[in-house]
């Protein structure tokens, strides 16, 4: 099975930074990669699949990089609504798998 | 408007059963593979199980393999999660979600084992 690792765990930021979050995968999964967001409470939401692809109606201060086995998250600048935890997934493999999660905090 | 709707969430003992359902709407249900995922309280998201579009290939992962078997009924739109000798890790909030890279989600249906 494939492992995925994201990094960190909790991000403390102030609105206005720019915020990267990090996935590592265990084993080369090409661009099969999809990072979400999820409030507490809600559902997950998808921001980015196929690594770098903006999914419709996201806000374009999100971008996705990487292929193989690291894949990077990135917020420009953080916006109050950006407050949220993030959670990468791979779907190389049918058996698909997700990040631990990074938790972004006020600072 | 594209749709999941997730039912049959409750309380159960240990070693109990349990069948969810995800009804779908505004999108043609069997084009698209399925999966559910669940979240166990304060905890992060875990895959449980996929379906292909036409219910033909089914996968688990280890934690549910030979106890929950998904399936579907695309003459009614409807995804399904039979869950067998429920544990009390299996407490959480059960999710639907449409295709591999998940665009649509349900609300979510919870779950509870317990005595």
């Amino acid at each position: 099975d494939i492992q995925m690792t994201q990094s960190p765990s909790t991000l403390s930021a102030s609105v206005g930074d720019r915020v990267t979050i990090t996935c590592r995968a265990s084993q080369s999964i090409s661009d099969w990669l999809a990072w979400y967001q999820q409030k507490p409470g809600k559902a997950p939401k998808l921001l980015i699949y196929k690594a770098s692809r903006l999914e419709s109606g996201v806000p374009s201060r999100f971008s996705g990089s990487g292929s193989g086995t690291e894949f990077t998250l990135t917020i420009s600048s953080l916006q109050p609504d950006d407050f949220a935890t993030y959670y990468c997934q791979q779907y190389n493999s049918y058996l698909v798998s997700f990040g631990g999660g990074t938790k972004v905090e006020i600072k | 408007e594209v749709q999941l709707l997730e039912s049959g969430g409750d309380l159960v003992q240990p070693g109990g059963s349990l069948r969810l359902s995800c009804a779908a709407s505004g999108f043609i249900f069997s084009s698209y593979a399925m999966t559910w995922v669940r979240q166990a309280p304060g905890k992060g998201l875990e895959w449980v199980s996929g379906i292909s579009d036409t219910g033909a290939s089914t996968y688990y992962s280890d934690s549910v393999k030979g106890r929950f078997t998904i399936s579907r009924d695309n003459s009614k739109n409807t995804l399904y999660l039979q869950m067998n000798s429920l544990r009390a890790a299996d407490t959480a909030v059960y999710y639907c979600a449409k295709g591999v890279a998940f665009d649509v989600w349900g609300q979510g249906t919870m779950v509870i084992v317990s005595s």
